[in-house]
């Protein structure tokens, strides 16, 4: 698996702005992952976006990969309260079912 | 419901006993995995297995054991041996354990408190 280190460590915005995080990792992936942990609990599947692909949506939020830079931003739009949260990333290598790596994550506070 | 769970909630164990942390999965997964994280920290891995029977030791696995002897379970031990027990401790499990990586489904944790 692939470490990924997130930016910046913490994000406070009002409700209805947008929130834009950063992800880097060192070496090539195949395929890399957002994940979303809410205080005190379990992390929850937000998006994978393949090495090919350089964009992909899924309701308000929108990932972008650029493998030439090695990093990966999530953009959340028009949030809400219930989006304060911590946001993960984690590259994978093809035989990628080694578990993986997390940076300490992105706090995002959303202020009602 | 399908789903991963982990019992319990919250475990309070005294320094010197060993402990076992349980982790179920009805979604007929082949890999599970064992983190642990610590305030203001991300997750680091400590055990994984792609298969019954099989599991690897992950980044940090000094101190821990595991068992897969089914395959929608994956206990994890925390032994004395291990310095610093106390932290919040996540289950996960994958579709499959070889090839090209997939979303992980994670249970709600365990937080364990030795003192």
């Amino acid at each position: 698996s692939q470490q990924g280190e997130e930016d910046p460590q913490a994000l406070s915005i009002q409700e209805g702005e947008n929130a834009t995080m950063n992800c880097s990792y060192k070496t090539s992936i195949n395929n890399l992952q957002w994940y979303r942990q809410n205080s005190g609990r379990g992390l929850v599947h937000l998006i994978l976006i393949r090495s090919n692909e350089r964009e992909k949506h899924s309701g308000r939020l929108r990932v972008t990969l650029d493998t030439s830079k090695k990093s990966s931003s999530l953009l959340i739009t028009a949030s809400r309260a219930a989006d304060t949260a911590s946001y993960f990333c984690a590259g994978t290598t093809f035989w990628g079912a080694d578990g993986l790596t997390f940076g300490k994550g992105t706090h995002l506070i959303i202020q009602p | 419901d399908g789903g991963i769970t982990q019992s319990p909630k919250y475990l309070f164990r005294k320094e010197g006993q060993n402990v076992t942390l349980s982790c179920e999965q009805n979604l007929n997964h082949d890999a599970m995995y064992w983190y642990r994280q610590d305030p203001g920290q991300g997750l680091r891995l400590i055990y994984y297995s792609q298969i019954v029977n099989d599991f690897q030791k992950g980044d940090i696995a000094e101190g821990y054991s595991v068992s897969r002897e089914k395959k929608e379970s994956f206990p994890l031990t925390v032994t004395s041996a291990q310095k610093n027990p106390t932290a919040f401790y996540l289950c996960a499990s994958s579709i499959s354990g070889t090839g090209a990586a997939y979303e992980q489904y994670f249970g709600p944790g365990t937080r364990l408190t030795v003192t």
